[in-house]
C-alpha cells in the first residue's frame, strides 16, 4: 500500500472551501509537496512545503504541515470549477526522491 | 520556458510487442526522472538520471524496461516485451538538480491489450 495516504474523494460546493488531508511516513522529509492532476493531463507543481515550516500560504492556497503528527493539509479558498482534479500529496524521502499518495478527487459541484 | 515535453501521448499495442517513450526535459535540467503511474494510484518511480548516468534503477522491472539518456538531455523509455499490467501513464519529470523541485511532463498514456 502507498506510504502516503490520503483520503479519494472530497465534494465541494463552487465558491466554498476545500481541504484535503494527507499523513506521510517519514519524518525526515525535506519537502512536502502537492500537485494537481487535470483529465488527460501530467501533474502540475501547485505548492510545496519546507519541514521547518508550519504554514504557508499562497494565494488561494493555504498549506499547514503537522510535523508531530506527521500531517499535511491543502486548503484552496473559493473553490471554482476549475478546481476539479486529483491533487496528490508527496513527500521526499531517500535523496530526494518523491513518494505520492494515491490522490484525492475533488469535485466541484455547482 | 517551455515545460517537459514527451511523445507519444497515447500508444496501443498488444501483448508481448515493444513499445517506446521518448522524453525532453527542460533545457538545463540535470535531473530526469521517469515515473508509472496506474490508474487510481500516484506515480511510483522507475528510474532515475542526473545527467546521463543511473543514480536509482531499483524499481525498473530490467527484464522488460529499459531507459537511457545518452547525451544527458532526452531520454527514452523502453518496454520489450509489454506485458498487461504495463497499461498505464508514464510520466517523465525533471529538475535541475535532484534536491530541487520536479516538474512533470503530460504522461504517455499506455494500453496494452
Amino acid at each position: 500500500g502507498e506510504d502516503v495516504e490520503q483520503s479519494l474523494f472530497l465534494s465541494v460546493r463552487e465558491g466554498d472551501s476545500s481541504v484535503i488531508n494527507c499523513t506521510y511516513t517519514d519524518s525526515s522529509s525535506t519537502y512536502l509537496y502537492w500537485y494537481k492532476q487535470e483529465p488527460g493531463a501530467g501533474l502540475q507543481l501547485l505548492t510545496y512545503i519546507f519541514s521547518n515550516m508550519d504554514m504557508k500560504q499562497d494565494q488561494r492556497l493555504t498549506v499547514l504541515l503537522n510535523k508531530k503528527d506527521k500531517h499535511l493539509s491543502l486548503r484552496i479558498a473559493d473553490t471554482q470549477t476549475g478546481d476539479s482534479a486529483i491533487y496528490f500529496c508527496a513527500e521526499t524521502v531517500n535523496d530526494y526522491k518523491l513518494s505520492f499518495g494515491a490522490g484525492t478527487t475533488v469535485t466541484v459541484r455547482a | 520556458e517551455a515545460g517537459v515535453a514527451q511523445s507519444p501521448r497515447y500508444k496501443i499495442i498488444e501483448k508481448r510487442q515493444s513499445v517506446a517513450f521518448w522524453c525532453n526535459p527542460i533545457s538545463g535540467h540535470a535531473t530526469l526522472y521517469w515515473y508509472q503511474q496506474i490508474l487510481g494510484q500516484g506515480p511510483k518511480l522507475l528510474i532515475q538520471f542526473q545527467n546521463n548516468g543511473v543514480v536509482d534503477d531499483s524499481q525498473l522491472p530490467k527484464d522488460r524496461f529499459s531507459a537511457e539518456r545518452l547525451k544527458g538531455v532526452d531520454s527514452t523509455l523502453k518496454i520489450q516485451p509489454a506485458k498487461l499490467e504495463d497499461s498505464a501513464v508514464y510520466l517523465c519529470a525533471s529538475s535541475p538538480s535532484v534536491e530541487e523541485t520536479q516538474y512533470f511532463g503530460p504522461g504517455t498514456r499506455l494500453l496494452v491489450l
